[in-house]
């Protein structure tokens, strides 16, 4: 399973669009990518996943690179209850990898 | 559905003491999955099954750990003897297939070894 890596913290502007990076350099041609975050000490909660395509559901877009390198999380209008640890990991058959995560704050 | 159930939320125990952790995954999922997780270590996974088979169970830590899923709707992993460096909050996560697959975490067993 590829290594992520993400900046360890960012913050936004409530209101405002959240772009959080991920890099995930050596993901093999069958691993997806998926984004889950986390709210204090609960349990992780999945966002989004893809493969090749860009990717949007209710809750935010998922931007992949080309040569599948990188993704980007967007989430359109942040509030305050999207501050979480966001993580980003790969897999492939079921199994995933997840990294440090990156902490989104996001300010009033 | 009520989502992945986990008993008990907390756990204090004393170091050597038999430890049991419970998961009830949601109904129809073919995959269980537990994690660990560390302030040094993050989310690791330790074991998964599929269709009540362990699949791998290379993140195991040593043998005082085991994992069993006797039927569909539940699994426990054990810890026996417990060391304070078990310390940690533990995930038991279900998904319906494999690859593509959402996994759906449960509330997690909190786990102090004094």
């Amino acid at each position: 399973d590829a290594k992520t890596t993400q900046p360890p913290s960012m913050d936004c502007a409530e209101g405002r669009a959240a772009n959080l990076p991920c890099n995930h350099s050596t993901i093999s041609g069958n691993e997806y990518v998926y984004w889950y975050r986390q709210i204090h000490s609960q349990g992780p909660q999945y966002i989004i996943h893809g493969l090749k395509n860009n990717e949007t559901n209710e809750m935010a877009s998922l931007i992949i690179t080309e040569d599948r390198k990188s993704s980007t999380l967007i989430l359109p209008h942040a509030t305050l209850r999207d501050t979480a640890v966001y993580y980003c990991p790969t897999g492939a058959n079921s199994k995933l990898t997840f990294g440090k995560g990156i902490t989104l704050s996001v300010r009033p | 559905d009520a989502g992945v159930i986990q008993s008990p939320r907390h756990e204090v125990t004393e170091m050597g003491q038999e430890v049991t952790l419970r998961c009830k995954p949601i109904s129809g999922h073919d995959y269980l999955f537990w994690y660990r997780q560390t302030m040094m270590r993050g989310l690791e996974l330790l074991i998964y099954f599929n269709n009540n088979v362990p699949i791998d169970d290379s993140g195991m830590p040593e043998d005082r750990f085991s994992a069993k899923m006797p039927n569909a709707s539940f699994s426990t992993l054990k810890i026996q003897p417990s060391e304070p460096r078990d310390s940690a909050v533990y995930f038991c996560a279900s998904s319906r297939t494999g690859m593509g697959e959402t996994q759906y975490f449960g509330p997690g067993t909190r786990l102090l070894v004094l």
